[in-house]
């Protein structure tokens, strides 16, 4: 079974700086995808950005990238110049290749951005 | 795009009631998620369906929950009778299967009250 752990239930950051949030995964699988998602008090979840496991590069969208570890089963996000609006709970997501799409999420690290 | 569409928003209702949640997922996504979130654990799967089909119930907690989708735009997910502890939030989830570019998008949700 695959299984993903956020160790972080809470963080906090200072308005402009940086943050990272940890994440760890299990599986034995080879090929498989990795998601950070956002919920802001909204509840809406966005996508904030995805790896392929077979891509040693790590993604970035803007402000935010990853350093994906795959031997290590690491995927953490960093926040840079965080704002305010970067204030949510952050879900680590893994889905296996060619399996219907099955995710299996973290528990989730509450993020608040302090002004 | 007007993204996957849940029904309703919120939902009251009392011990013993039938309640039924309601979700259109993107057009052209063949996979259909339904999660619930609670404080306690998380966002838990609960059923997905591909292409209409019914791929793996095992998260549904009892009996008294039922899932359905008569067609590709169209799903439900039924509870009688209702009881205090099914008081979440219910997400309903979209996605494009075996394409290369698995994301999965969400719905905003409907936060359901058991009284």
């Amino acid at each position: 079974a695959q299984t993903v752990t956020q160790s972080q239930p809470e963080m906090s950051v200072q308005e402009a700086e940086t943050v990272t949030l940890s994440c760890t995964y299990d599986t034995s699988e080879n090929n498989y995808y990795l998601f950070w998602y956002k919920q802001p008090p909204s509840r809406q979840m966005i996508l904030v950005i995805r790896q392929e496991a077979y891509k040693q590069q790590n993604a970035t969208e803007n402000r935010f990238s990853v350093n994906f570890q795959k031997a290590a089963k690491s995927f953490s996000l960093k926040i840079s110049d965080s704002q305010l609006g970067d204030t949510a709970m952050y879900f680590c997501a893994f889905m296996r290749s060619n399996t219907g799409n099955q995710f299996y999420f973290g528990t989730g690290t509450s993020l608040t951005v302090i002004p | 795009d007007a993204g996957v569409i849940q029904s309703p928003r919120h939902e009251v209702t009392e011990m013993g009631q039938e309640v039924t949640l309601r979700c259109k997922p993107i057009s052209g996504h063949n996979s259909l998620f339904w999660y619930r979130q609670t404080m306690m654990r998380g966002l838990e799967l609960l059923i997905y369906f591909n292409n209409n089909v019914p791929i793996d119930d095992s998260g549904m907690p009892e009996d008294r929950f039922s899932a359905k989708m008569p067609n590709a735009s169209f799903s439900t997910l039924k509870i009688q009778p209702s009881e205090p502890r099914d008081s979440a939030v219910y997400f309903c989830a979209s996605s494009i299967g075996g394409s290369g570019t698995e994301k999965l998008f969400f719905g905003s949700g409907t936060q359901l009250s058991v009284l």
